[in-house]
């Protein structure tokens, strides 16, 4: 079974630009979560969706940041214009239950803004 | 404010010997404790957990203690191994709220078992 993968592993945007992060997870998790950890820091909560709402979304940084999650299935999180403080690693997780334990991580997206 | 934290960024041990790896939290409406491990390049892995229920849990060669009182809570890795070696984050749940699946992470410590 495929775990949590996401796209692009990479990504190197300058400053303004828009960046689209990608993430598919486990098949039939309701639960997806995304997360990113800035500059060898914690890894911080982001939001969560249950199927293709947003259950939670209250470590969402500011309005420059939208995810969605149409049809429940894979995700998107888009950073519009990106800034500089915006670098860093965006992990996305799933999982099948209601509680973060069961979760599984994707690999992560190094987003770079230059 | 954080409200989980790892003081030890990194730690160094002989393989062999245990690691000891700690974690304090502030929020007393966190019931529920988890260690990931990480490997570079890799997201983080689920290794073991605790209720607040209990004050010790034991898998294997890793053992996660809690104390409540001192909102401290550790791992223990016995015996060490080299390939024990990447970044642990301790991680915590809150009852209740909007997000009961929402994880609160600490810094993580980087274990470097040395062969």
């Amino acid at each position: 079974e495929a775990g949590v993968t996401q796209f692009p592993s990479h990504s190197v945007i300058e400053k303004g630009q828009t960046v689209t992060l990608r993430c598919d997870p486990i098949s039939g998790h309701d639960n997806l979560y995304w997360y990113r950890r800035v500059m060898g820091k914690e890894i911080k909560f982001l939001l969560h969706f249950v199927k293709e709402s947003k259950q939670d979304e209250s470590g969402m940084p500011n309005n420059r940041f939208l995810a969605e999650r149409t049809g429940g299935t894979y995700s998107t999180l888009k950073v519009q214009p990106a800034e500089l403080e915006d670098s860093g690693v965006y992990f996305c997780a799933s999982s099948q239950a209601w509680t973060g334990s069961e979760a599984f991580f994707g690999q992560g997206t190094r987003l770079t803004v230059v | 404010d954080q409200q989980v934290k790892q003081n030890s960024p990194s730690l160094s041990v002989q393989e062999g010997r245990i690691s000891i790896l700690n974690c304090d939290y502030t929020n007393s409406m966190f019931d529920y404790f988890l260690w990931y491990k990480k490997y570079p390049a890799e997201g983080p892995t689920f290794l073991i957990s605790i209720s607040s229920i209990k004050d010790k849990n034991e898998d294997g060669r890793f053992t996660v203690f809690l104390n409540k009182s001192a909102k401290h809570l550790s791992l223990h890795i016995v015996p060490s191994q080299p390939g024990d070696s990447a970044v642990y984050f301790c991680a915590a749940r809150a009852a209740g709220g909007t997000s009961y699946g929402k994880l609160t992470f600490g810094q993580g410590t980087i274990l470097t078992v040395h062969p």
